[in-house]
């Protein structure tokens, strides 16, 4: 399976303030999803990156709010913008090569 | 739009005993991938086992299996012979097919926090 290599891990940020999130695939991908886990809850899709074109985002997630870059097919960042409290979450990336999906450890941020 | 039930919040059950995590699922699609996910406390998501909706046996891997009832959209993970260390968070989770024919991302349930007791 894929190996994913997402930072930062963890950060603590003020309100306001952006984060920017990345993830390394070790093999070329398709496409790349990136997913929110607020504390005690399950996983959502956010929105899934293809490569050349714009990001699709679900339902209730905006682009203006988490802006999404997918420059190649190993490597994609998704940005926390604006952030409130609210926001404090964990966000993985995922990939999926045909022979299942591989997460990120995984990104907990705290904003304060 | 797909849909995951899993309608047990947690559950306790004690070491070696089997346990079943119930699944129940909705989509509109005739292709489709269902999977289980273990998250323990460190918060990464480790892969169990997947049924294909065409699948004609139901799915193992090694103490995991999944009772694959289609008739009643039912994907149930079984864990035989429970140890300690299965103590975590498990996921259900639906993949579709978007209009291009590719995977598309995935639909999760609640989840159930199993805890196995000595």
């Amino acid at each position: 399976s894929a190996v994913i290599s997402q930072k930062p891990s963890r950060d603590i940020c003020q309100r306001g303030t952006s984060l920017t999130i990345q993830c390394q695939v070790d093999s070329q991908v398709t496409m790349m999803f990136w997913y929110r886990q607020q504390p005690g809850q399950s996983l959502t899709l956010i929105a899934t990156a293809n490569q050349g074109s714009e990001a699709t985002y679900e339902s209730g997630f905006v682009i203006d709010k988490f802006p999404i870059s997918r420059p190649n097919l190993t490597f994609s960042t998704l940005t926390v913008s604006n952030m409130s409290p609210e926001d404090s979450s964990i966000y993985l990336c995922s990939v999926n090569r045909g022979d299942g999906y591989t997460f990120g450890s995984g990104t907990r941020l705290t904003v304060v | 739009a797909q849909k995951i039930t899993q309608t047990q919040p947690g559950m306790f059950v004690q070491e070696k005993e089997a346990v079943t995590l119930d699944c129940t699922y909705d989509t509109s699609d005739p292709s489709y991938g269902l999977f289980w996910y273990k998250q323990p406390s460190s918060g990464e998501m480790i892969f169990l086992i997947y049924q294909g909706s065409y699948d004609q046996q139901n799915a193992t891997e090694g103490r995991y299996s999944l009772n694959f009832q289609k008739a009643r959209k039912s994907a149930n993970l079984v864990i035989s012979a429970s140890q300690l260390g299965d103590s975590a968070m498990y996921f259900c989770a639906m993949r579709g097919v978007n209009s291009g024919g590719g995977a598309d991302g995935l639909t999760f349930g609640k989840g159930t926090h199993l805890i196995i007791q000595p």
